[in-house]
């Protein structure tokens, strides 16, 4: 059984860079998809983009200016780099595998991050 | 962008009764290719994270009680619980992962009546 689990800073300052590594264990990172979504406190899901093993990769067009997504196969990791954030950019964020089709199939537990000074 | 939209936004149901959940897209999920439909259904229960239910739009996801069931096809769907445990107290959401960026509704807090 897959587990994940987000880490990193919970509070970033606004105009910096918003850093999270996702974890992957009891499974490898190899031939599957991974994905960021993030959910403001009290609202709905919102997919930040993709990354496949190679390193091939997929955003959400609203944000792929400020977006990046990278793998590290070594260490059965991914990781999200959101820059320039604002306080709308709080949010809950989960990673997720992705099944090659496209749903989500195994979430993290999220982990909250809050833009403020 | 696919604009994907459930309804109601809220609903309670007796226990052991039967709740009815609508999904509907902007655009068609249905591929051409492969007659599959790429929408899923997701519940997330308070404190928690997603869980995914069903995909393919009526496939159950292995463990998922079959008291959840999916139905519909193109741009119209529905999320069927049959027979209302306290357990299914939850948000579910639709998505659909037939473009990028896949996208959600807006969700549908199920409650106990």
């Amino acid at each position: 059984q897959v587990q994940l689990q987000e880490s990193g800073p919970g509070l970033v300052k606004p105009s910096e860079t918003l850093s999270l590594t996702c974890t992957v264990s009891g499974g490898s990172i190899s031939s599957y998809y991974w994905s960021w979504i993030r959910q403001p406190p009290g609202k709905g899901l919102e997919w930040i983009g993709y990354i496949y093993y190679t390193g091939s990769t997929k955003y959400n067009p609203s944000l792929s200016s400020r977006v990046t997504i990278s793998v590290d196969t070594s260490r059965n990791q991914f990781s999200l780099r959101l820059n320039s954030v604002t306080a709308a950019d709080t949010a809950m964020y989960f990673c997720t595998r992705v099944n090659v089709h496209g749903h989500s199939d195994s979430w993290g537990q999220g982990t909250l991050v809050t833009v403020s000074s | 962008d696919i604009v994907v939209t459930q309804s109601p936004d809220s609903l309670a149901v007796s226990l052991g009764g039967r709740a009815t959940i609508s999904c509907k897209s902007s655009q068609t999920v249905l591929s051409s290719s492969n007659h599959k439909n790429y929408l899923g259904w997701y519940q997330q229960k308070p404190g928690q994270s997603p869980k995914l239910l069903i995909y393919w739009a009526s496939i159950r996801e292995s463990g998922v009680p079959d008291r959840f069931s999916g139905t519909g096809s193109g741009t119209d769907f529905t999320l069927t619980i049959s027979s209302l445990q306290a357990e299914d107290v939850a948000v579910y959401y639709c998505q659909q992962y037939y473009t990028i960026p896949y996208t959600f509704g807006q969700g549908t807090k199920l409650e106990i009546k």
